[in-house]
């Protein structure tokens, strides 16, 4: 089946813009959380969505958005684009009850702020 | 929150060599996973192991949850089996949110 899709792969954005970034998880699994990973922090947790609904959230700023379709696909958004949210961002896909069959990530974001 | 401890932060081996990896955490968990990230940052998943044995080819992973550490065996290391290796779990309480290591970089040399 297929994996975690998220596009863009590559991004480049100047400071003060926004942007958006998709997520498809596995068919079937309803769980989508997103992730930064930069150099000082490590892997951060960002939030999580289940059925539309936002579960849980990470310590980011207001900046840093989400939201899920119907059909689980999520996006996250940050707007006024600061240079510290250049990162990776990766996405990952769950079966609803954590812990059941773990996580799958997609192979990420990796967005540049000029 | 719950604390993830990785070591060693940094390896280098020789092609052939074996290799074991840890991982220390600070509290009971219902979810442990090993994931190998790719050149191109692609997170892989090697296993799903909150508690016993697993093997994978040359790879194994023991979890003792009683004594709060996960193990990462390599055997007969590639060079495509370098990159980061990252230890993450989560607890019940904490939802779906994972919390990971702070990892070991491996680089296999041939």
């Amino acid at each position: 089946k297929a994996g975690v899709t998220q596009t863009p792969r590559y991004l480049i954005k100047t400071r003060g813009q926004q942007v958006t970034l998709s997520c498809s998880p596995i068919s079937g699994h309803r769980s989508v959380s997103w992730y930064q990973q930069t150099p000082g922090q490590g892997l951060q947790f960002l939030f999580e969505y289940f059925s539309e609904t936002q579960r849980n959230k990470g310590n980011f700023p207001g900046r840093f958005s989400g939201r899920q379709f119907s059909n689980s696909r999520s996006e996250m958004n940050v707007s006024t684009l600061e240079l510290g949210d250049s990162a990776l961002y990766l996405c990952a896909s769950s079966l609803a009850q954590a812990g059941q069959s773990g996580y799958t990530f997609g192979s990420g974001t990796r967005l540049t702020v000029v | 929150g719950i604390q993830v401890e990785q070591s060693p932060p940094d390896l280098i081996l020789q092609e052939g060599a074996n290799s074991t990896l840890r991982c220390n955490f600070s509290d009971s968990v219902n979810n442990l996973q090993w994931f190998h990230q790719n050149p191109w940052g692609q997170l892989i998943n090697l296993f799903y192991i909150p508690s016993g044995t697993k093997q994978n080819g040359r790879l194994s992973a023991t979890t003792v949850a009683t004594e709060r550490y996960s193990l990462l065996y390599i055997s007969s290391s590639q060079t495509t089996d370098s990159g980061v290796y990252f230890c993450a779990l989560n607890r019940r309480a904490a939802g779906n949110k994972l919390t990971f290591g702070g990892g070991t970089r491996v680089l296999v040399k041939p």
